[in-house]
């Protein structure tokens, strides 16, 4: 599975989108991204995940550069509650055994 | 519908020791992964189980084991404790072993 690099940690304005980037210049053609989050002294939970195209759902948009070598995860309208370490993985759904590889992720904090 | 559910929440041991940490999963959900965090860092894989077999295994000594019951459960087993075993773990689930996982909140263990 392709390494990822994500910022330490970033701030946002209540209100304001929250863009949160990730590299992973090594990804190959089957691999896909998945972003996760995790609310402190909770369980990770979902976001959302993608190949190549944009993906869009409730909770957040992902968007992919065209060469795949990057992505951002957007929150368009931050909360307080969005405080919460984000992890950028990628991985190959299919091949081999199914370990999600954790960085260290961004430290999001939403200011009020 | 309940969600990943583990227990127990807390626990404390000392070195030496052994404890017994379990999992249920969403029902439905077939498989069972299990996931070690200590303090600062993200996630690390340790086990995952599909249909009852094990799929896939990470860098852990022999002193970590895991079961999947016929009802889909699980037990992670830790022997002879190490300090370095305290961490909070995690047990998720999901439908089948290349899904995205639901994680539960974890069962944080102590080791004095």
């Amino acid at each position: 599975d392709a390494k990822t690099t994500q910022p330490t940690s970033m701030d946002c304005a209540e209100g304001r989108a929250a863009n949160l980037p990730c590299n992973h210049s090594t990804i190959s053609g089957n691999e896909y991204v998945y972003w996760y989050r995790q609310i402190h002294s909770q369980g990770p939970q979902y976001i959302i995940h993608g190949l190549k195209n944009n993906e869009t759902n409730e909770m957040a948009s992902l968007i992919i550069t065209e060469d795949r070598k990057s992505s951002t995860l957007i929150l368009p309208h931050a909360t307080l509650r969005d405080t919460a370490v984000y992890y950028c993985i990628v991985k190959n759904p299919v091949a081999g055994t199914y370990k999600y590889i954790f960085g260290t992720g961004t430290r999001l904090k939403v200011l009020a | 519908d309940a969600g990943v559910t583990q227990s127990p929440t807390h626990l404390i041991k000392t070195r030496g020791q052994q404890v017994t940490l379990r999992c249920s999963p969403i029902s439905g959900h077939k498989s069972v992964s299990w996931y070690q965090q200590v303090l600062g860092q993200g996630p690390q894989f340790i086990f995952q189980y599909y249909e009852k077999e094990e799929r896939g295994r990470g860098n852990f000594p022999d002193r970590f084991s895991a079961r999947q019951f016929p009802n889909y459960s699980s037990e992670l087993n830790v022997n002879a404790l190490l300090l370095g075993d305290s961490a909070l773990y995690l047990c998720a689930s999901s439908l089948g072993g290349a899904n995205v996982l639901t994680f539960g909140a974890g069962s944080r263990l102590t080791v004095l």
